[in-house]
């Protein structure tokens, strides 16, 4: 078992332009999280996701930021128009049950 | 929705010594509590967990403790080692309609001084 893959591992993008990060979910783990660390500080929640489905998107902003997981494929996170407070550790993690909770080694956007 | 708070937000001990961090929690309907360890530029790892349906549990130097009334938990660390250092987070299992997820505390900086 690979484990959970995200990439990039690394991210630079321009101020107004798209950034999309890719989760691909341990082999058997339906849920998905996402969540956001900035420099020095703690996890925060963005939104939780199973196959096809947003269970709580709540930590999410309403702008510019989207998520899905479809039948195939990995869990994408997407932010248009990026600004430098987008900045960030964006870490997903997978469970098979909602608890048991497994972290990618995260993608790091900077804008510039 | 679940409230985590945790300190202390930094801890510096000597090695050799005991480390403590604390976590309350806001939702009693939380059931599971797991801690993880997050190195310098790494992924969090889950380290221990526990139960409510248990009030203690350990592995080798590490121990949690759970107080269901009081909705507090605690992370116990002996014979602290350097490579012991890292961010600490605390987290709480709630449920999201018939789905659970994970709510984290702010996280505590451990340095373990040689």
């Amino acid at each position: 078992n690979a484990g959970v893959m995200q990439n990039p591992r690394h991210l630079v993008r321009r101020r107004g332009q798209e950034a999309r990060l890719r989760c691909s979910p341990m082999k058997g783990h339906s849920h998905v999280y996402w969540y956001r660390q900035l420099p020095e500080e703690g996890l925060k929640f963005m939104v939780y996701l199973q196959k096809e489905n947003i269970i709580d998107e709540s930590g999410m902003p309403k702008e510019r930021f989207s998520a899905e997981f479809p039948k195939e494929g990995p869990s994408i996170l997407r932010i248009q128009q990026v600004v430098r407070g987008d900045s960030a550790a964006y870490f997903c993690a997978s469970s098979p049950n909602g608890e048991l909770v497994t972290f990618g080694s995260g993608t790091r956007l900077t804008v510039v | 929705g679940e409230n985590v708070e945790q300190h202390p937000s930094t801890l510096s001990v000597q090695e050799g010594d005991s480390a403590v961090i604390k976590c309350t929690y806001s939702d009693s309907a939380s059931n599971y509590f797991p801690w993880y360890k997050q190195e310098l530029g790494k992924r969090p790892q889950l380290i221990i967990d526990i139960r409510s349906n248990v009030g203690e549990k350990k592995d080798q130097r590490i121990a949690v403790t759970l107080n269901k009334t009081a909705k507090h938990f605690s992370l116990h660390i002996t014979e602290t080692q350097p490579e012991d250092s890292a961010v600490y987070f605390c987290a709480a299992s709630n449920s999201v309609g018939s789905a659970r997820q994970l709510t984290f505390g702010s996280g505590t900086q451990l340095t373990v001084l040689p």
